[in-house]
């Protein structure tokens, strides 16, 4: 069975300070998904990894995929108010995906 | 605009009773997902389609029926056999299910039991 964790589980930060949030997930997978949820709303893509050592970044978040060591990392730099919010890891194979249980990411001024 | 729409936003069930979440998508995508979300917790898979006619049970299908008659449909029917089904549920499509095929969510759907 396919276990996805992500850790921390809440995190409550300063503007201006970097963090990153970690995604470990247990059978090999090739493909990993960053999604952001707002409170009360649907799912928005950020990042689809699709290979060891991928890496993308948007904005102030960066996103990495280690398939060795089953890893990813998603990385906040700077980090500013409007990024509050919780960020879901996902992986899988093509009959739906497995997720975290959600990084629930609060930046206070 | 193309994107994926679930209906209604909120809908309320009486115990024992059989209820049907709508979720449409005029992306043209081949596979369409239904996922449960618990209040802290991640999402969970109930069924998919890769393709019409077709549907394969998730991680917690039972108490949940599906219908694929159409591209563009994925119905979710919660059965009076689901003991807890408050919860908000999200439907999503993916162009065809493969790798690297991101899969698009709908506004979501919240259930509650009354």
């Amino acid at each position: 069975e396919l276990k996805v964790e992500q850790n921390p589980l809440f995190l409550s930060m300063q503007e201006g300070k970097n963090y990153t949030i970690y995604c470990n997930y247990s059978t090999t997978s090739d493909r990993l998904y960053w999604y952001r949820q707002d409170p009360g709303k649907s799912l928005e893509s950020l990042f689809v990894l699709l290979s060891n050592g991928a890496v993308k970044q948007e904005g102030r978040l960066m996103a990495s995929l280690d398939t060795k060591a089953r890893l990813s990392t998603l990385h906040i730099t700077a980090a500013v108010h409007d990024l509050s919010a919780t960020y879901f890891c996902a992986t899988g194979p093509t009959d739906g995906l497995t997720f975290g249980k959600g990084t629930h990411l609060i930046i206070q001024p | 605009d193309g994107g994926i729409t679930q209906s209604p936003k909120y809908l309320f069930r009486k115990e024992g009773q059989n209820v049907t979440l709508s979720c449409e998508q005029n992306l043209n995508h081949d596979a369409m997902y239904w996922y449960r979300q618990d209040p802290g917790q991640g999402l969970r898979l109930i069924y998919y389609s890769q393709i019409v006619n077709d549907f394969q049970k998730g991680d917690i299908a039972e108490g949940y029926s599906v219908s694929r008659e159409k591209k563009e449909s994925f119905p979710l029917t919660v059965t009076s056999a689901q003991k807890n089904p408050t919860a908000f549920y999200l439907c999503a499509s993916s162009i065809d299910g493969v790798a690297g095929s991101v899969a698009f969510f709908g506004q979501g759907t919240r259930l509650t039991v009354v």
